[in-house]
């Protein structure tokens, strides 16, 4: 199976920052690579789908990049609906396993 | 804009079989996966497996002796059975649509807890 790793598992930030998350496949899934945005009681949310394209009614201050085994999901500027727990999932091949979760708090 | 529902118990025995069913609403279930994903605090968010429209499944092969799924398509519904249920199995269990094209999952339901208990 593949693993998929985040870093940070958490990270403190204030409104207006840039942010950064990354995730690490254990082997190569080349750009089978989703990014998910939960909030507290709710079902995640698709934010990007193969690795860099924006799902429809995202805002575009969410983009992802990367391809092979590392990826990373950019927050150009932090809102206050931003925070959130962040996972990554591979698609690549089964089963489609998720990372542990980033969460992201207000500093 | 897709909607999905999960409908099922929420308290089931040790051993016994846990069933929930997927009504989707405002699309047709043709030409997608249907998956379900569980999440619990100590082991995060799962994928559990789909089923095609057509009836093609896979499933995590961590539960793979215990799984079995179902679709019918003329009332817009799929199902999850898991047998043999422990503690362990405690969750909340959702359904969602996956694309075949990348395999992203871009429509969930709300969710549903789960508890194995005596």
């Amino acid at each position: 199976d593949i693993q998929m790793t985040q870093s940070p598992s958490s990270l403190s930030a204030s409104v207006g920052d840039r942010v950064t998350i990354t995730c690490r496949a254990s082997q190569t899934i080349n750009s089978y690579l989703n990014w998910y945005q939960q909030i507290p009681g709710k079902a995640p949310k698709l934010l990007i789908y193969a690795a860099s394209n924006l799902q429809s009614g995202v805002p575009s201050r969410f983009s992802g990049s990367g391809s092979g085994t590392d990826f990373t999901l950019t927050i150009s500027s932090l809102q206050p609906e931003d925070f959130a727990t962040y996972y990554c999932q591979q698609s690549s091949s089964i089963p489609f396993a998720f990372g542990q979760g980033t969460k992201l708090e207000i500093k | 804009q897709v909607q999905l529902q999960e409908s099922g118990p929420r308290l089931i025995n040790p051993s016994e079989t846990l069933s929930l069913t997927c009504t989707v609403s405002g699309g047709s279930i043709s030409s997608y996966f249907w998956t379900w994903i569980r999440q619990s605090p100590r082991k995060g968010l799962e994928w559990i497996g789909y089923i095609h429209s057509s009836g093609t499944t896979n499933f995590n092969p961590s539960l793979n002796s215990r799984v079995t799924m179902s679709v019918d398509t003329s009332k817009n519904q799929f199902s999850l059975r898991l047998s043999s249920v422990t503690a362990s199995d405690t969750a909340v269990y959702y359904c969602a649509r996956t694309t075949v094209t990348s395999a992203d999952t871009d429509f969930w339901g709300q969710g549903t807890l789960v508890t194995v208990s005596s």
